[in-house]
């Protein structure tokens, strides 16, 4: 069965400085993979994905993932990152089901807390 | 702007009580899921539902069960609450196929006494 491993449960760093979340996936013949963020006290809202072409995914503000076949790794990274950034962040894979249907399997999750 | 909405918040039930969560989407999705959040557990899939009066069990149903009578609402059903379903519940929705995003409500934070 698919899984998700996020090797971090909490990440703790100080303003600014890079940060990389890590997070690896059991192989399968074809690969879609997200990073969903939730901010204190509100739902999963969607931060990254990667479907196929290009193994640079970007977000819009500022996190990048890259899609490692070979290490089996889809590991969220930030060059500087802000307060605003604190906040839980899951990975996640799409896998099929019996029914032929689709369902995202996601990791336990990694705490990022950025302080000042 | 996409909405998945759950009807409580905050919920707090007695052991033993048949307990209802809503989730209703207006985006026309056809896949309909329920996941239950816990510490250091992360997300766990219920149920969902690709159609309506269709259903798949996910990784731990037992002590659940779902309603899907209407293509926008999906409802989560605790037969006999108990406290170790204590914890976040979370709806979300999504079109078909495997690329297509998730989206979710809010969460329903429930307490079992």
């Amino acid at each position: 069965a698919q899984s998700v491993t996020q090797l971090d449960s909490q990440v703790p760093v100080f303003e600014e400085a890079p940060v990389e979340l890590r997070c690896n996936y059991s192989s399968s013949v074809s690969v879609y993979l997200f990073w969903y963020v939730q901010y204190p006290n509100q739902g999963l809202q969607l931060l990254l994905k990667y479907l196929s072409g290009s193994t640079l995914v970007e977000s819009i503000n500022g996190f990048e993932a890259e899609f490692n076949k070979s290490q089996t790794s889809f590991h969220l990274r930030k060059p500087s990152v802000h307060i605003s950034d604190t906040a839980e962040y899951f990975c996640a894979v799409s896998v099929n089901t019996q029914g032929g249907s689709e369902k995202l399997v996601f990791g336990k999750g990694t705490k990022l807390t950025v302080n000042p | 702007d996409v909405k998945v909405t759950q009807s409580s918040r905050y919920l707090v039930k007695r052991t033993g009580e048949k307990v209802f969560l809503e989730c209703v989407q207006d985006m026309d999705h056809e896949n309909m899921f329920w996941y239950r959040q816990d510490p250091g557990l992360g997300l766990r899939l219920i149920y969902f539902s690709y159609d309506v009066k269709m259903k798949e069990k996910g990784d731990i149903p037992e002590g659940y069960s779902v309603s899907r009578e209407k293509k926008e609402r999906f409802s989560l059903i605790l037969e006999s609450a108990s406290t170790n379903q204590t914890s976040m519940y979370l709806c979300a929705s999504s079109l078909f196929g495997s690329e297509a995003e998730a989206f979710f409500g809010q969460g329903t934070r429930l307490t079992v006494v």
